[in-house]
This record gives structure tokens, sequence and C-alpha cells, in this order.
């Protein structure tokens, strides 16, 4: 059973506009999310995080949006820029005593056009 | 420079042949943890290590083995490899569980 899915495996955005990259979770005992991205033949580098008690994080160009009634958070990138062009990589896990696991989704390609 | 540093980045084996993947972080993190990414399916956790000596499984974890005797070292060991375990392997660690991970830059592993 897939607990985090990233049901967009690619996205094309031409410079300068908003990137929307999406994220749904099954598990409602998820508390805190990150967002990663990848590029080729490099690990995953963290972007942003949010904590289940707040529904929104800003970090320069990136903001992420949390809906807990939905189960759903989305990265925004605004302007995007080509140097933005990787896989994106939605995390989950819980911060409590437990569980230690952090589970990812499949990631999204992301590709920004001059 | 804070890294974590995994060994060696490309490998070929041959089914049965026992290997070791080395991660090492000179960050003086608690939490490591190890990966693999296959097309389609993302990154699944195979083992991880709250601190030394205390390992646990993750949604992946037949056919591997790990060990930490040491705070900074987290190598994962393949007894028997198969053709099935051929794949993108990543180290990461954290300060504590929760805080964000820095991962390695992987070592992508085939197995003949």
């Amino acid at each position: 059973d897939q607990q985090v899915k990233q049901n967009s495996p690619s996205l094309s955005v031409q410079e300068g506009r908003i990137s929307i990259l999406n994220c749904d979770y099954t598990n409602s005992m998820f508390d805190y999310f990150l967002w990663y991205k990848k590029y080729p033949a490099e690990g995953p580098t963290f972007l942003i995080s949010i904590s289940s008690i707040k529904d929104k994080n800003e970090d320069g160009r990136f903001t992420v949006f949390l809906n807990k009634s939905a189960k759903h958070l989305s990265l925004h990138i605004v302007p995007s820029q080509p140097g933005d062009s990787a896989v994106y990589f939605c995390a989950a896990g819980v911060k409590g005593a437990g569980s230690y696991q952090l589970t990812f989704g499949k990631g999204t390609k992301l590709s920004v056009i001059p | 420079e804070a890294q974590v540093t995994q060994n060696p980045r490309y490998l070929i084996t041959v089914t049965g042949k026992k290997l070791t993947v080395t991660c090492s972080q000179n960050m003086n993190h608690e939490y490591m943890s190890w990966y693999r990414q296959d097309p389609g399916l993302g990154l699944r956790q195979i083992y991880y290590s709250m601190n030394v000596e205390v390992t646990d499984k993750g949604d992946v974890p037949e056919g591997y083995k790990v060990s930490r005797k040491e705070k900074r070292n987290f190598p994962l060991i393949l007894e028997s490899p198969s053709p099935n375990q051929t794949s993108l392997y990543f180290c990461a660690s954290s300060l504590v569980w929760g805080e964000k991970l820095f991962f390695g830059s992987g070592t992508q592993l085939s197995v003949l």
C-alpha cells in the first residue's frame, strides 16, 4: 500500500511561471512532511519541510502548503527557473516515538523550459 | 566539509558474491539510513539506525544486513546478492530522528 503518492510523474513549466507539485498521503499518523530535490547522478537534497501544526511554510521561492483534512500537500515554486529542473520527492514521517521511518513518494520530474 | 560519503559509486558483481557498501558521515549524526531507488518505485527504506548498536528494518530489508559499531559508519551488507538487488542505493543521515536527512551521492549496483 503506497502511503505517499505523487500522481504526476512529470511536469513542464515555462521559466518565470509557477510550478505546483502535488503529494497525497494516506497515513493519518504522519505529522511532518518534507520535500527533496534530486539532480541526476547526485543524492537527494533537502528543500523544505512542514509540521502538521502548520498549514504553510515559506523559504524564498519555495512554499509548501498542507491540507490535513484532505491529506494533501503541495510545493509551489515561484518564479520557476531552469535550474529547478530536477526530480522532486515528497516524504512523510511520524515524529513521535515508535516509528522512525521516512516514507517517500515516487517523485515528480520537473522540467522548466527557458 | 559536512558530508555523507558512500563507496563505491559503481559496482558490478555476480550473483552470490558477498559485498559491502560503505557509508560514513562526518557530522556526528545519530540517525542513519539506507534507501534504494528503482524506476517507478521512488525511494524505499532498507534499514535505519537510531544510534550506535541500534538498528531496525525499513520497508524492504530482505537480503540486506547492516551494522552500526561506530557512530560515523553504517555499512550495507549483501551476503548473497541477487539480480533483483540491482538498484541505486543511497545512504543518509540526520542529527537525530525527525531532522532533515543528508544524502550521499549514491551507489549504482548491478548484480549479474
